[in-house]
This record gives structure tokens, sequence and C-alpha cells, in this order.
């Protein structure tokens, strides 16, 4: 089976912290993405990358950043954390540029980061 | 924009009853999939079920089953013979079929789903 792995369950930072949150996977899949989730929101995507050193912004990118120089893994960067970023991260991988109705999602499983 | 509404935060069944899930959508696009995805306690999210909206034939999966109604912009999860393990998160998800970008892959806010013993 497909493993993605966040390398934190839990993370408190305080407030101007850089933060880095690390995903790795382990099937060679091409795309790679990361999604905040709140209560009453559901799930939210923040970026994403089809291959290594590519990244396209999705609805929340503000006040993140990315970095994917190998193919396995993905780094969502908080510049300078603020207490509106405390959220579930979570990370999740597919293996095709161009998604088709048998393709889905693999996730892993969440980090709970919380900004004092 | 296309969005995806779950009016139901909570619900609760008990086990080995029936229970619906409602989710709704909006949507220009006539050609798309719609998802169901479960997150346990564990947080793994996982796909339970998936749609094509340009077939009729509702999408089932062993206990799981949906009723997509195109015109009414409505596709509710059916889950029978409700187990233990069936407590958990559910996402009604969204993506147009013909766009080649990731990025138009749109959750609903959610229902807890409890099962009660």
């Amino acid at each position: 089976d497909v493993k993605v792995t966040q390398s934190s369950r839990y993370l408190v930072k305080r407030t101007g912290e850089k933060v880095f949150l690390e995903c790795v996977q382990d099937m060679d899949h091409e795309n790679m993405f990361w999604y905040r989730q709140d209560p009453g929101l559901g799930l939210r995507l923040i970026y994403f990358s089809y291959d290594v050193k590519m990244k396209e912004k999705g609805d929340i990118p503000e006040g993140y950043s990315v970095s994917r120089e190998k193919k396995e893994r993905f780094s969502l960067i908080l510049e300078s954390a603020s207490t509106n970023q405390t959220s579930m991260y979570l990370c999740a991988s597919s293996n095709s540029r161009y998604w088709a109705i048998n393709e889905k999602l693999f996730f892993g499983s969440g980090t709970q980061l919380s900004v004092l | 924009a296309q969005t995806v509404t779950q009016s139901q935060p909570e619900m609760s069944v008990q086990e080995a009853e029936t229970v619906t899930l409602s989710c709704t959508y909006d949507t220009s696009e006539s050609d798309y999939y719609l998802f169901w995805y479960k997150q346990p306690p564990s947080r793994q999210m996982i796909l339970v079920i998936r749609q094509e909206a340009y077939k009729q034939q509702n999408a089932t999966e062993n206990r799981f089953s949906v009723n997509f109604q195109k015109a009414a912009k409505s596709f509710s999860l059916k889950i029978s013979d409700s187990q233990l393990g069936d407590a958990a998160m559910y996402f009604c998800a969204y993506r147009i079929r013909t766009s080649g970008s990731a990025r138009q892959l749109t959750f609903g806010s959610g229902t807890q789903l409890t099962v009660l013993p």
C-alpha cells in the first residue's frame, strides 16, 4: 500500500516562528498536495505540486510556501507563524498529473499545529 | 465557483441500522466526479465511493451506496448495516472532469457520524 508520512502528529509553535511541515510518500507519485482542515470548513487546498520543483497555488496560499526538491518529499513552510494558522494540516499524493476517475488521493495522518 | 454543502454537521445511527448522509453541490459544469471520503479517528482519509456524473447508475461499494440526483445536484451516501467501524467524519467532494488541474477538488464541511452500540 501507498504510504504518506507526515513528520509530526502534533506540533506547538510560537507566533513569528518559521515552521516546516514535512511529507514523504513512498510510491513515486507525481502529485503531492497540502490541505488545511478546519471545523465547519472542511478541507481547503493550500498548494500542490505535480513534479519536482513545480508548484501551484491552491485556494488559500497566503502565509504559506512550499518546497519540492525531491519527488518523494513535499514541504509546507509557514514563514512567520500566526495564531490563525492553528489548524490540522493534511498531506496527500496521487500518481498522475491528469486525473482520471480511478485516480484517488492517498492521505497522511495529519499534523495538528497549534500556534501560541 | 463550485461549492459543496453538507448540511448535517453530526449524525448518529444505531449499529446494524441504515443511515443517509446528505450532500448538495453547486456547479455550472455538466461533466464531473463526486466522491465520499471517510476520516476515522486515526485521521487517515480513505476514499469510500465515487460517481461519474455522466453515469445514471448509482455507485455501490458493499454496504455503501449513493443516491445521485444530477438535476437536483444532490449526492447522498447511504450506509447499510452500520458497524462501529463506520464511525468517522465523512466528506463529500467534487471535481470537474475536463480539467487537468488537481486544484478543482472541492470538499464539503463534513458530517461526523456516530455509531451507537
